[in-house]
Order: structure tokens, then C-alpha cells, then sequence
């Protein structure tokens, strides 16, 4: 079974600051791994994913670093707003594809 | 809205009591998840559908628990006896193929088992 190790588990940042969360998988014979937002009381809503033909993905103050040998990807928030404060999960496909492992989660706290 | 709806919001029942859940995925989308997440961790795999058809079930599927898609369009899940550790939130999502593509949530289901 896969595991994800995603860290830190919390993390407060000043407005207009980089958050930055990591995350580490095992194995996968798939190439797609998700990060998604959630704020309390609702679902996960999709964030930012990469497949990882390329080593980075930014769409607009998001960013995905991912480093394939490592099997490690991480998650860049660029000039981080008090909108932002949400929990993060980062997501690795399993080996038949047809679910996610997700990380434990990191929970972002941006201070006005 | 065309997301993924799940019915109800919220469930309160009463241990050894049956509830079901509804989810109706993106209306395009054939495959169909539900995941279970509890407080301060993320989202764990029940099961899958693709289609009518679920193919893929995870350990924590007690037998207790059963989920149909028997149109390949809405799914429920049904825990019966129910039991407290099994308060958490039900979430349902849904892609397109292919494999390991992006996966739709819904709002959730949050069941509360006193």
C-alpha cells in the first residue's frame, strides 16, 4: 500500500509570504499527483496537479516543484493571502490508478 | 451547479441503526469513489465503480458496508448496524477516464454515530 508522508502538519505564514508544503511517496506506475484545498465543512476542491513530463507546474501564485528520483513534490504558494487558510492534501495515484493515497494534510494559517 | 451533490449534508443516528448516503457524480463522468475522511487526516479509499460495475474495494469496506451504482449514474452507500466509530465524513467523487485522472469531490456527507 502506498504511503504519503506530507509535512509539515501545520504552518503559519504572514500575508504576502511563500508557504511552501512537501510531500514524499513510495511507489506508482502512474504519473498524476494532485494537490487539493479543503476548508472545513466542505470537500476537497482540486488545486493544482502535474504530471511530471515536466518538473514544474505554476498557475498563477500556485506552483508544483516535483522531483521524480526523490519521489518527492511540493507545493508553493506565492504571496500567501488569509483566503488561502484551508488545509492541504497532497495525493499520490495507487498502482492500478483507480484511487488516490492522500497525505495527512497540512493546515495553513495566513496571518492579515 | 454540475458538481458532485451528495445527500444528506449531515446524518445523526443512533448506534445499530441503518443510513444510507446518495452521491450523483458530474453527469459525464464514469467512474465514481467514495473515500471516507475523519478529523485531522485525509481522505481514505472505500471503493470504485466504473460504470454499474465496482471494481475495486478497499480492507476498510466492512462488511457492513455496501455501495451500489446500479444505473452508472447516482451511487449509495449504506452502513448498516452502525456503529460509532464509524462518525467520520463519506465523500464521493468522480472523474473520466483515463486512470489516475483528476478526481471531482463532493461536499461531503457528515455522519455522526452517538
Amino acid at each position: 500500500q502506498q504511503q504519503v508522508k506530507q509535512s509539515p502538519q501545520s504552518l503559519i505564514v504572514q500575508k504576502g509570504g511563500i508557504s511552501i508544503i512537501n510531500c514524499a511517496y513510495e511507489n506508482t506506475a502512474f504519473d498524476y499527483f494532485p494537490w487539493y484545498q479543503q476548508f472545513p465543512g466542505k470537500g476537497p476542491a482540486l488545486l493544482i496537479a502535474i504530471r511530471p513530463d515536466v518538473s514544474e507546474k505554476k498557475e498563477g501564485r500556485f506552483t508544483i516543484s516535483f522531483n521524480k528520483s526523490a519521489k518527492q513534490f511540493s507545493l508553493h504558494i506565492m504571496d500567501s493571502q488569509p483566503g488561502d487558510s484551508a488545509t492541504y492534501f497532497c495525493a499520490a495515484p495507487s498502482n492500478t490508478g483507480n484511487q488516490f493515497y492522500f497525505g495527512t494534510g497540512t493546515s495553513l494559517t495566513v496571518i492579515p | 451547479d454540475t458538481g458532485v451533490s451528495q445527500d444528506p449534508r449531515h446524518k445523526i443516528t443512533k448506534r445499530g441503526q441503518n443510513v444510507t448516503f446518495r452521491c450523483d457524480p458530474i453527469s459525464e463522468h464514469n467512474r465514481l469513489y467514495w473515500y471516507r475522511q475523519t478529523l485531522g487526516q485525509g481522505p481514505e479509499f472505500l471503493t470504485y465503480f466504473q460504470n454499474e460495475a465496482q471494481l475495486e474495494k478497499s480492507r476498510l469496506l466492512s462488511d457492513r458496508f455496501s455501495a451500489e451504482r446500479p444505473k452508472g449514474s447516482f451511487s449509495t452507500l449504506e452502513i448498516q448496524r452502525t456503529e460509532q466509530g464509524d462518525s467520520a465524513m463519506y465523500l464521493c467523487a468522480s472523474s473520466l477516464d483515463p486512470t489516475a485522472d483528476t478526481q471531482y469531490f463532493g461536499p461531503g456527507t457528515r455522519l455522526t454515530v452517538l
